[in-house]
């Protein structure tokens, strides 16, 4: 069963405006990340957030997490078109070697 | 930069046909992971291997197999493609399966192999 879920699933913004999508969660974890990818490519990783902590910045981006509510949202400041992209949270629950993902977000910015 | 490379863009194969899909990354990491990407499913893991000759079930192994010879190439192998298999497939490679407390690392991407079983 899938672990992270994202909210909205789909996006659609002007450029300039900002971006949040969340993320939910089920289980405790070690981490949370943050994976971006665009179309037809492979995913790349934005950010990792530990479960100790509660904020992350990195450039535009912005990650919280809440682990008493199991959630966590990226926040892309003055969007830009190449941040049009699918956006996809992945979290490690306890013990596990490996990430479970979510659907995606997918994000589109209109010049 | 660590680099994850994948053998084919786009395949197309014949159902019955036995699929190699080859993964090779370039900074010595232990941990490789197959995953398949498929509309409304999101990406869901196949397998995983955190060394030479070592592989684990991910959450749908069933029609697959994987080997890892070396430390570098890890590889996926459908023995007889069927149509259901028809899937973006992504491999990806992390420094360590498990760090403090049990934690994961960020994970390093190829661009992924479209595979159309036809």
């Amino acid at each position: 069963s899938q672990q992270g879920e994202e909210d909205p699933q789909a996006l659609s913004i002007q450029e300039g405006e900002n971006a949040t999508m969340n993320c939910s969660y089920k289980t405790s974890i070690n981490n949370l990340q943050w994976y971006r990818q665009n179309s037809g490519r492979g995913l790349v990783h934005l950010i990792l957030i530990r479960s100790n902590e509660r904020e992350k910045h990195s450039g535009r981006l912005r990650v919280t997490l809440d682990t008493s509510k199991k959630s966590s949202s990226l926040l892309i400041t003055a969007s830009r078109a190449a941040d049009t992209a699918s956006y996809f949270c992945a979290t490690d629950a306890w013990g596990a070697q490996k990430l479970v993902f979510g659907q995606g977000t997918r994000l589109t910015i209109n010049p | 930069d660590v680099k994850v490379t994948q053998s084919s863009r786009y395949l197309v194969k014949r159902t019955g046909e036995k699929v190699f899909l080859e993964c090779v990354q370039d900074m010595d990491h232990e941990n490789m992971f197959w995953y398949r990407q498929d509309p409304g499913l999101g990406l869901r893991l196949i397998y995983f291997s955190y060394d030479v000759k070592m592989k684990e079930k991910g959450d749908i192994p069933e029609g697959y197999s994987v080997s890892r010879e070396k430390k570098e190439r890890f590889s996926l192998i459908l023995e007889s493609a069927s149509t259901n298999q028809t899937s973006m497939y992504l491999c990806a490679s992390s420094l360590y399966g498990v760090g403090l407390r049990g934690s994961s690392y960020e994970q390093y991407f190829g661009p992924g192999t479209r595979l159309t079983v036809t």
